[in-house]
């Protein structure tokens, strides 16, 4: 039943090291998004994909990769972790053009970089 | 610079009263404008939208007034409870929107005490 799934919902990983996080949506929805909240609380948006296709994609280092197989999965793949890179990472998704751009979040991954 | 700020102190109140928070915005065309809602370790959940033409939307206790004279939105809580508890968002989608891109406020904290 969940509508926006991540996964995992927490990781702690060493400097250097490169993981992934894995995000879902049952909704039917063509467009999917990555925010990272930090320590402030203050969300900003990462990258968007539509129907498979990179729409937005703010100033990130390129360490920060997005994947899309399909249009209910993006997933984002982070290189050489920094301790920067410790945050609340968010997975979303819409419908965009239906003239609300509601958006569904996911429950967060919280990544911990020591 | 373009900027959309809300009161960035917790808004402290007594159950029964009236919470009001506040969202402005500079240098920003909003389409439209919405808030959410956002519980200690989860992601936001959307509340409610309002269009540059509306002055004013409800929904069972809650109202949110957008004045595009003053770039500003007001969100309101009646009859508040305890279980109105959370940080709100504020987020707005410019006219110029890139597919579906929302730019959020940094959130403001409300504690309902009984």
């Amino acid at each position: 039943d969940t509508a926006v799934s991540q996964t995992p919902k927490y990781l702690v990983t060493q400097m250097g090291n490169d993981k992934s996080i894995k995000c879902e949506q049952n909704l039917g929805h063509d467009t999917m998004y990555w925010y990272k909240q930090d320590s402030k609380k203050f969300l900003k948006i990462m990258f968007s994909y539509n129907n498979k296709e990179l729409i937005i994609n703010e100033t990130v280092p390129n360490r920060f990769s997005p994947k899309s197989p399909d249009k209910a999965h993006l997933n984002l793949h982070i290189n050489s972790l920094e301790l920067g890179d410790s945050a609340v990472y968010f997975c979303a998704s819409s419908q965009i053009g239906v003239g609300t751009d509601t958006q569904y979040f996911g429950p967060g991954t919280r990544l911990t970089v020591l | 610079s373009q900027k959309i700020e809300q009161n960035s102190e917790a808004l402290n109140i007594q159950e029964g009263k009236t919470a009001t928070l506040t969202c402005n915005y500079t240098n920003y065309s909003p389409a439209y404008l919405q808030w959410y809602r956002q519980d200690p370790g989860r992601g936001p959940v959307f509340l409610l939208l309002i269009r540059e033409n509306e002055k004013e939307k409800r929904k069972e206790r809650l109202k949110v007034t957008f004045d595009t004279t003053l770039k500003q939105s007001l969100f309101h809580i009646t009859a508040s409870q305890p279980a109105d508890s959370a940080t709100y968002l504020c987020a707005l989608v410019p006219i110029y929107n890139q597919g579906g891109k929302l730019i959020f406020g940094q959130g403001t904290e409300l504690s309902v005490k009984p």
